[in-house]
């Protein structure tokens, strides 16, 4: 299941309303997670199951969709933000990984 | 807390091969499964298989399955990645994470960057 995410970047203003989306090139029911990656770390689990937020994730992030149309947003964008985001499908083998949104501040 | 150790970089010639570790701590080591994805620079996370601690078994992704293979210390709770007939497209940052209740990886190693240059 091949998954395409837009935009592939994006610069916003601190305090703007962001959204990354995730198209499946099939239905994956809620089998899809966002990953939040800063520059020279690990990946980070930001929202399970298509709109769970994960312990500890400030409550800015949000997430929405099922089927093949899926939505990452921040509310309120913030410096600490500033990140590449990641969507991931677990519905089927091979798992796959949208190629990335860089969030970057105005 | 859950933590996922992965042992340092390496830098190894085309046609090598590289054994990559993941130390798990703050669980029970044989209920999760853990997966390997590889980052290469500026290409999408790469998902290479898992295993299944508990038992040794293993899933490998089509893309890998020729050349990698995935074992188990249970006594130490570490997992091993080995990548054989290295090219330089394997030039990558290689992670261990354990899988969540449903699928989705959580958390990630630390990362092990693989180097593979003449």
């Amino acid at each position: 299941t091949q998954l395409t995410q837009s935009p592939s970047s994006l610069s916003a203003s601190v305090g703007d309303r962001v959204t990354i989306t995730c198209r499946a090139s099939q239905g994956i029911g809620t089998y899809l997670a966002w990953y939040q990656q800063k520059p020279g770390e690990a990946p980070k689990l930001v929202i399970y199951a298509a709109s769970t937020l994960q312990s500890g994730v400030p409550s800015r992030f949000s997430g929405s969709g099922s089927g093949t149309d899926f939505a990452l947003t921040i509310s309120s964008l913030q410096p600490e933000d500033v990140a590449t985001y990641y969507c991931h499908q677990f519905r089927t083998y091979p798992l796959t990984f949208g190629g990335g949104t860089k969030v970057e501040i105005k | 807390q859950v933590q996922l150790v992965q042992s340092g970089a390496e830098v190894k010639k085309p046609g090598a091969s590289v054994r990559v570790s993941c130390k798990a701590s703050g669980y029970t080591f044989t209920r999760y499964a853990l997966h390997w994805v590889r980052q290469a620079p500026g290409q999408r996370l790469q998902w290479m298989g898992w295993i299944n601690p508990a038992n040794g078994k293993t899933k490998y992704s089509e893309n890998f399955q020729d050349r990698v293979t995935f074992t188990r210390d249970t006594s130490a709770n570490i997992v091993y990645m080995e990548l054989i007939s290295l090219r330089s497209e394997d030039t990558a940052v290689f992670y261990c994470a354990r899988d969540g209740e449903a699928g989705w990886f959580d958390p990630w190693g630390q990362g092990t960057l693989v180097t593979v240059s003449s």
